[in-house]
């Protein structure tokens, strides 16, 4: 079974400039998620996608950060414009809908490492 | 707010020793996980515990969760150097299924 893809791996780019990135989740998940995690500590959710809904944005940086989820299937992560504090790993992740009683195990793909000079 | 802490931090230890890592968090929860990352590397999934008391073990670790006290814990039996890496535990809200991760638990097993 295919995982989570993303991609680019690694990308370098100047403060107030901006970025994308794309994820490919795992064939049949419903839910999407994508994290920030800085060096050092553990991964903090940006935004969670049920289908092409999204289900929590509350700590996404709305004003530089967009996310979006057409068709219910890739996403995207938009950074407008750049900042240095944006320097981190972006770890995409999917997981199966969760079913009453159950669990939504996230499985993670590669991540994409960001370097804002 | 749902907080979760880990500790220790950092663990350096000597292979063939037992070692537990810990996971407090701060409000209910009806699901807990374990996950690996090597460095450079994502997150793997180690253990999914759902239920008080729920004890799940692959080869030498062994996760467990205490729901009444908040409790999780990662013990580490007989610890072999391949068993280097950050260990994170995440724990999901019970109240709107916000998933929080704790700061990872450093592990350096030295040979």
């Amino acid at each position: 079974e295919a995982g989570v893809a993303q991609s680019p791996r690694y990308k370098i780019i100047e403060k107030r400039q901006s970025v994308a990135f794309w994820c490919n989740p795992i064939s049949g998940h419903a839910t999407l998620y994508w994290y920030q995690q800085i060096l050092g500590q553990g991964p903090k959710l940006l935004i969670q996608f049920q289908n092409n809904g999204v289900v929590d944005d509350s700590q996404l940086p709305k004003d530089r950060f967009s996310a979006e989820r057409l068709k219910g299937v890739d996403s995207t992560l938009k950074i407008q414009p750049a900042k240095l504090e944006d320097s981190a790993v972006y770890l995409c992740a999917s997981s199966l809908i969760r079913l009453a009683g159950g669990h939504d195990e996230q499985f993670f793909g590669p991540g994409t490492r960001l370097t804002v000079l | 707010e749902l907080k979760v802490e880990q500790n220790p931090l950092f663990l350096s230890m000597q292979e063939g020793k037992n070692y537990t890592i810990y996971c407090n968090y701060s409000t209910t929860s009806d699901r807990l996980y374990w996950y690996r990352q090597d460095p450079g590397k994502s997150l793997e999934s180690l253990f999914v515990l759902l239920s008080n008391g729920a004890v799940k073990q692959e080869g030498r670790l062994m996760a467990s969760l205490d729901t009444k006290a908040r409790l999780s814990t990662l013990h580490i039996t007989a610890a072999v150097h391949d068993l280097s890496a950050t260990y994170f535990c995440a724990v999901v809200w019970d109240r709107d299924d916000k998933i929080i991760f704790g700061k990872g638990t450093r592990l350096h097993i030295l040979p």
